[in-house]
Parts: structure tokens; C-alpha cells; sequence
């Protein structure tokens, strides 16, 4: 297995407080993204990375921020919590642009009342 | 948007038959890939299909891409228990480095 965690693994947090999900991989990959999953919705990108520093955003960003300061760690920050960001969120790595497989992690279950 | 449509979104089949699930997409395309996703966990990479491939084998996975009509199908042979999941296409847009994927087609196998 791809060695990807993430943490927390569950949370439950209210209205109004900041949250931060980190996703920590011992691959090396360049590429890192996060994505969330709704029931009827599938899995929707939020942000992704390619490089240190090099960010972008996905279908899904508002509300959202990422900082990516090493190869190995990619964090997801919500400023301001609502409870239409409870969701599943999935870490994602990848070693190719656009030809490279993802590898996932076992996903962070965040609740916010 | 999303980029890739599942069809259909659910199928209940009897173990030893065949599945087939579809996959259509808006966009040109560098490449198209299957995924399944057991319940409560995270997505595994099953097979990729590059846009100038037509078909590829993986085991009991048949995959066929139509690029003509932007469809792709994930043909599962001789159905297991263990093929109970969750399965996905994501596509990779040309020149770009997002990854879409689709609402994706739930499948149960029936003893």
C-alpha cells in the first residue's frame, strides 16, 4: 500500500471554527490532492498540488485553503467551518502529471454541527 | 462541472454473470482510468486507458474506450462476492493536471 495518511480520521466540530486535515505521504510523489465526497455526488476536487509551494484549485475551493511547505505533507484548512463542508475528505498522491495513477488514503470524516 | 457520468448509477447482478458499467466524459481527453471503492474506504487505481487505445485487459477487467463519443466502459467478468463496490472513471483532460471524477455506479453482487 501507498504510504498516504491522514489525520484526524474522524471529527466532529461546530459552526464558525477554523479545521485543518493533513495528509502525509513517505512516497515522494509531486503531485498531491484533496477531494471530498458527498452522497450523489461522487468525488469532487477541492485543491491540488504539484510541486512545493504550487497550489491550484479545483472544482469545489470556495471556503477552502491548502498550503503545501513540504514534499510530504499537504494541508487542507477550513477558516470558518459550515455545515455544507461535512463531507468525507480523500487525500490523494500521484508521482506522473496527467499519465500518473492516484493513490488514496483511508479519508478523514469531518461532521460540523 | 463534472467530467465523467457513470451508467447506471446502480446494478445488482448474480455472482458468475457480467457487469458492465459506462462512463461518458465532456472533453478531450490524455487518458481515462477506472477505480473501485469498497465501502468506508479509500478509491484503488483498477486499469488506465490511454486516448489512443481502444481496449485493454486487466485480469477479469475488459476496458474500451470510444473517443469519438466520449464513452468508456468497465466490462467486470464472472462477478465475485468481492466485487461489491463502488466503481469510478476519472479522466485526465489534455494539458491539464486535474484529475475528475464521476458520481460513479454502485455494484452488488447477490449470492
Amino acid at each position: 500500500d501507498a504510504g498516504i495518511t491522514q489525520s484526524p480520521r474522524h471529527k466532529v466540530t461546530e459552526t464558525g471554527t477554523p479545521v485543518t486535515l493533513r495528509c502525509h505521504q513517505t512516497e515522494n510523489h509531486r503531485y498531491m490532492y484533496w477531494y471530498r465526497q458527498d452522497p450523489g455526488h461522487g468525488l469532487r476536487l477541492i485543491h491540488y498540488s504539484y510541486g512545493v509551494k504550487d497550489t491550484d484549485k479545483g472544482e469545489v475551493s470556495d471556503g477552502y485553503s491548502v498550503s503545501r511547505s513540504k514534499t510530504e505533507d499537504f494541508l487542507l484548512t477550513l477558516e470558518s467551518a459550515t455545515s455544507s463542508q461535512t463531507s468525507v475528505y480523500f487525500c490523494a498522491i500521484s508521482a506522473r502529471q496527467n499519465t500518473g495513477e492516484l493513490f488514496f488514503g483511508e479519508g478523514s470524516r469531518l461532521t460540523v454541527l | 462541472s463534472q467530467q465523467g457520468e457513470e451508467d447506471p448509477q446502480a446494478l445488482s447482478i448474480q455472482e458468475g454473470e457480467n457487469a458492465t458499467m459506462n462512463c461518458s466524459y465532456k472533453t478531450s481527453i490524455n487518458n481515462l482510468q477506472w477505480y473501485r471503492q469498497n465501502s468506508g474506504r479509500g478509491l484503488v487505481h483498477l486499469i488506465l486507458i490511454r486516448s489512443n487505445e481502444r481496449e485493454k485487459h486487466s485480469g477479469r477487467l475488459r476496458v474500451t474506450l470510444d473517443t469519438s463519443k466520449k464513452s468508456s466502459s468497465l466490462l467486470i467478468t464472472a462477478s465475485r462476492a468481492a466485487d461489491t463496490a463502488s466503481y469510478f472513471c476519472a479522466t485526465v483532460p489534455n494539458r491539464d493536471d486535474k484529475i475528475i471524477f464521476g458520481k460513479g455506479t454502485r455494484l452488488h453482487i447477490l449470492p
